[in-house]
């Protein structure tokens, strides 16, 4: 079964620092890379994508990097915020699966 | 511009029972997703529907059914139920067939007594 392997599993960061979360895959077939953001008894909602063209991908404090050729992409959020606390998941993507990581929970001292 | 909706928000049965879930797609999409998320663990996928057709499924046993509606609104059937089954229960739609550019609801988290 194809793997999806997230880390770490849990972080800790204060207020204002870098938080980041990589994400290692095995399927080559994979050509849609998301990050789920999903905070307690909600829904995962939809934080950021990139695909296999680019190798980076900035949405406000939001970066993904992608590294096709070690089959890795990682989520960098800048001037991380007590706000930024929940979960993080990346799931990947081809026509026919989309494989969820185990999940980072994310934590942000003020 | 409506979310992806789902009902009820809590269930509690017990082991043996029959559960149904229901979903509501976003406005303009016609492919609904289930999941299932146990607690710590990411989603699971289920099955998928596109245009009431039953269009991919994942590592679930067949008393896990599901069925689209001409208005693409989803339900999820669980026969039979295990302690297992306790889990958060997420739908997730989107425009077309396959996972890209998904929107999940606020899940139905089911507890299995």
């Amino acid at each position: 079964q194809q793997q999806v392997k997230q880390s770490p599993q849990s972080l800790i960061v204060q207020k204002g620092g870098i938080s980041i979360i990589n994400c290692a895959y095995e399927n080559t077939a994979f050509d849609y890379f998301p990050w789920y953001q999903q905070f307690p008894g909600k829904g995962p909602a939809l934080l950021i994508a990139i695909r296999p063209d680019v190798s980076e991908k900035k949405e406000g404090r939001f970066t993904i990097s992608f590294n096709k050729s070690a089959k890795q992409f990682s989520l960098h959020i800048m001037d991380s915020q007590p706000g930024d606390s929940a979960t993080y998941f990346c799931a990947p993507v081809d026509n026919n699966d989309m494989r969820f990581g185990a999940g980072t929970r994310l934590t942000v001292k003020p | 511009e409506t979310g992806v909706t789902q009902s009820p928000t809590h269930l509690i049965k017990t082991r043996g029972q029959q559960v149904t879930l229901r979903c509501s797609s976003q406005s303009g999409h016609n492919t609904v997703s289930w999941y299932q998320q146990a607690l710590g663990q990411g989603p699971q996928f289920i099955f998928q529907y596109y245009r009431e057709e039953e269009n991919g499924r994942g590592n679930f046993p067949p008393r896990f059914s599901g069925l689209q509606f001409p208005n693409y609104s989803s339900e999820l059937n669980v026969n039979a139920l295990e302690l297992d089954d306790s889990a958060l229960y997420l739908c997730a739609s989107s425009t077309d067939r396959g996972f890209y550019e998904q929107y999940f609801g606020p899940g139905t988290r089911l507890t299995v007594t």
